[in-house]
């Protein structure tokens, strides 16, 4: 089966503490991965994606294949910072499948 | 360049009745997706219209049924209208055979069944 699992729905953290919102996935044979984050008041949008190995906005992501994991870390919150974050995997058939998702607050 | 729009934003229903929904991809894109997004959850894929017809579907009901038109633009109907139908609908537009594949997604249509 194929399934992505937040296990935080919640995650508070300090201004200029490091973050990392878990995320770990089901998946039989090479997955594609992504963080998609909503902001207030904004629509979905793609964060990054596994294979580009990017860092977007101080974000970066591992794909851990022995894990089957792909957290989301950032060295230092920061206010802005403060949304819903959701993993996702693109699945057969091409559909992208979703976590419960994981709200991020960064304290002053 | 237009981004992905949705109508109507919010829309109230009741129960065994029909509702329509609709997207206007974002230009350029060949490919829509709907998705359904219940409160305190993430987006589940409903379908998706590439070229007019459905090309993958999540697991809905054939209750829940789409069109893509000629200019990419798409409808979700929803017949029989249950209860647990009341959700965000999140269409997204793509362009099949991008390098990425990028899904765009819309500001969502909330509808409430009562």
């Amino acid at each position: 089966a194929q399934r992505v699992t937040q296990p935080e729905k919640l995650l508070s953290v300090f201004k200029g503490a490091p973050v990392e919102l878990k995320c770990n996935y089901s998946y039989s044979g090479s997955p594609e991965l992504f963080w998609y984050v909503q902001y207030s008041r904004q629509r979905l949008q793609l964060l990054l994606r596994h294979i580009s190995r990017e860092s977007i906005k101080g974000f970066t992501a591992d794909l851990n294949k022995g894990e089957t994991s792909f957290h989301l870390k950032k060295p230092f919150a920061q206010e802005e910072d403060s949304a819903m974050y959701y993993c996702a995997l693109r699945g057969r058939d091409d559909k992208i499948i979703f976590g419960k998702g994981t709200r991020l607050h960064i304290l002053p | 360049e237009t981004g992905v729009t949705q109508s109507p934003t919010h829309l109230i229903k009741t129960r065994g009745q029909q509702v329509t929904l609709r997207c206007s991809s974002q230009s350029g894109h060949n490919t829509v997706s709907w998705y359904q997004q219940a409160l305190g959850q993430g987006p589940q894929f409903i379908f998706q219209y590439y070229r007019e017809e459905e090309n993958g579907r999540g697991n809905f009901p054939p209750r829940f049924s789409g069109l893509q038109f000629p200019n990419y633009s798409s409808e979700l109907n929803v017949n029989a209208l249950e209860l647990d139908d009341s959700a965000l609908y999140l269409c997204a537009s793509s362009l099949a055979g991008d390098l990425y594949n990028e899904q765009f997604f819309g500001p969502g249509t909330r509808l409430t069944v009562l």
